[in-house]
């Protein structure tokens, strides 16, 4: 499978517990994102790398979120002392930058299945 | 005012019917439209992408850009029961403001009547 990976796909913690998630992107994308979805909502922008620098990084994020792209594969999103407003549907997704590549590149963003966080 | 807007639904149609979901931005500087299907419990997968006002066409789904009213809107004729499912509409910014992300609303949710 050549698709956008994540790992766990499910995580439930207690709160006040620090978890990972970890996402390994499509081989030749150099554009990796971090979005949370809940419940009857759309994807919200958390942050993104381009290569292994994080460009933008949301305002609503917290401080006890924080995520790295070492070395320009994959990715860690990291969130401290959980609350259980944290509890969400956690999505990675990766593309080239608009523009790149040898095809017409449209930058859309090609999502994995997402890690599902719940908090007790 | 939220950046992206659509109404949540859900949108009910009969099968055959054609199905019309819309879409709101606010950013004049945008410049790049995605539609996303989301299956419940799945992930967005694009089904359609325009940067042009008009219409551009795909199989049964038209997508509609009007930049000046700050309107998109996405079209699935002959709608079928395996089209239910939530739609997001997704704006990018352009130009030298191009953040790189896409700013997604809420979704609308189609349900399909056999």
């Amino acid at each position: 499978d050549t698709g956008v990976s994540q790992d766990p796909r499910h995580k439930i913690t207690k709160r006040g517990q620090n978890v990972t998630f970890r996402c390994d992107p499509i081989s030749e994308h150099n554009r990796l994102y971090w979005y949370r979805q809940t419940l009857g909502q759309g994807p919200e922008f958390l942050t993104y790398f381009q290569n292994e620098a994080q460009l933008e990084k949301s305002r609503l994020l917290s401080d006890r979120f924080s995520a790295e792209r070492p070395k320009g594969s994959f990715s860690t999103l990291e969130i401290q002392r959980t609350e259980q407003g944290d509890s969400a549907m956690y999505l990675c997704a990766s593309s080239l930058a608009p523009g790149q590549g040898n095809k017409p590149n449209t930058g859309e963003l090609f999502f994995g299945e997402g890690s599902r966080l719940t908090v007790l | 005012q939220k950046e992206v807007e659509q109404n949540s639904g859900p949108l009910s149609v009969p099968e055959g019917a054609i199905a019309s979901l819309n879409c709101t931005y606010s950013d004049r500087g945008s410049q790049s439209f995605f539609w996303y299907r989301q299956y419940s419990g799945k992930s967005p997968e694009l089904i359609m992408f325009i940067y042009s006002n008009g219409d551009k066409e795909d199989g049964r789904f038209t997508a509609q850009l009007n930049k000046a009213s700050q309107y998109v809107s996405l079209l699935i004729r002959d709608s079928q029961p395996s089209d239910s499912a939530t739609y997001l509409c997704a704006v990018r910014r352009g130009g030298s403001s191009n953040t790189g992300k896409l700013i997604f609303g809420q979704g609308t949710t189609l349900q399909v009547k056999p």
